[in-house]
C-alpha cells in the first residue's frame, strides 16, 4: 500500500546549523507531496508541497525537491533557529480519481529541537 | 478567520463508556477527514467526507468506531465502548475542496481509564 517513511528522530541542531530530514514514499500512480509542521501546543499547518515531479516546494527557508527516480522528498533548511523546533510530518496524496478517497498518508514524524 | 474547532479539547473517559467527538471545520470547506494521533505512531488515518457522505472509511480501527457529517458541515466521531488502547489524540481536518491543503484542528486529547 502507499506508504511514507521519514528519518527516526528526535534531532537536536544548534541555532544556524544546516538541516535535513529525509523522506521517502511508495504510491501507486502520481502522488502530491507535502511536509506539515505542529509547532508545540498548535495544531499541524502546511509548510510546502510539491505536485508533480522536479517541483521545489519552498517557505520559510525549507526547501524539499519532488524526486520520482529516488521517490524522495527531503527537507531541508540551511541555518535553522530555535523559532524552528517542532514535529515535522512528510505525506503524499494521491491524484483525483473520481469517486476515489483523498486521504493524506502521513509519516510518523520528526522531531526537531533547536538550541541557541 | 476561524479555523477548525474541535471539541472537547480533552476528554477523560472510563473504559467502556461511549464518547462523542466534534469537529466543526472552516465554512466552505467540502472535504473532512479524521485521524488519529498516537505517541510514536504519526498520523493514522480514520475516515475522509466529501459532503455528507463518506468514500473512505478504511481507516476506522473496529465497529465500535463511527462517525457522521451533516449539512456538509459538523461532524462527530463517535466510539462506542472504549478501550484504554483508544487514548490518543483525535485531529480532523478540512479543505476547501479534495485537492486542497488540509487545515487541522488543535484536536481532542481521548484519554481512557
Amino acid at each position: 500500500g502507499d506508504s511514507v517513511t521519514q528519518m527516526e528522530g528526535p534531532v537536536t541542531l544548534s541555532e544556524e546549523a544546516f538541516l535535513t530530514i529525509n523522506c521517502t514514499y511508495t504510491a501507486t500512480g502520481y502522488p502530491s507531496l507535502f511536509w506539515y509542521v505542529q509547532y508545540p501546543g498548535e495544531g499541524l499547518q502546511l509548510l510546502l508541497k510539491a505536485t508533480k515531479a522536479d517541483d521545489k516546494g519552498s517557505n520559510k527557508g525549507f526547501e524539499a525537491t519532488y524526486r520520482k527516480e529516488t521517490t524522495s522528498f527531503h527537507l531541508e533548511k540551511g541555518s535553522v533557529q530555535v523559532s524552528d523546533s517542532a514535529v515535522y510530518f512528510c505525506a503524499l496524496r494521491l491524484t483525483l480519481t473520481q469517486g476515489g478517497s483523498e486521504k493524506l498518508v502521513f509519516g510518523k514524524g520528526t522531531k526537531l529541537t533547536v538550541n541557541p | 478567520g476561524a479555523g477548525v474547532s474541535q471539541s472537547p479539547s480533552n476528554k477523560v473517559t472510563e473504559k467502556g463508556k461511549d464518547v462523542e467527538l466534534r469537529c466543526d471545520p472552516i465554512s466552505g470547506h467540502t472535504a473532512l477527514y479524521w485521524y488519529r494521533q498516537s505517541l510514536g505512531q504519526g498520523l493514522e488515518f480514520l475516515i475522509y467526507f466529501q459532503g455528507n457522505s463518506a468514500p473512505d472509511k478504511s481507516g476506522l480501527p473496529s465497529d465500535r468506531f463511527s462517525a457522521e457529517r451533516t449539512g456538509g458541515s459538523v461532524s462527530t466521531l463517535t466510539i462506542q465502548r472504549t478501550q484504554q488502547e483508544d487514548s490518543a489524540v483525535y485531529l480532523c481536518a478540512s479543505s476547501l475542496r479534495a485537492d486542497s491543503p488540509l487545515h487541522f484542528g488543535n484536536g481532542t486529547r481521548l484519554t481512557v481509564t
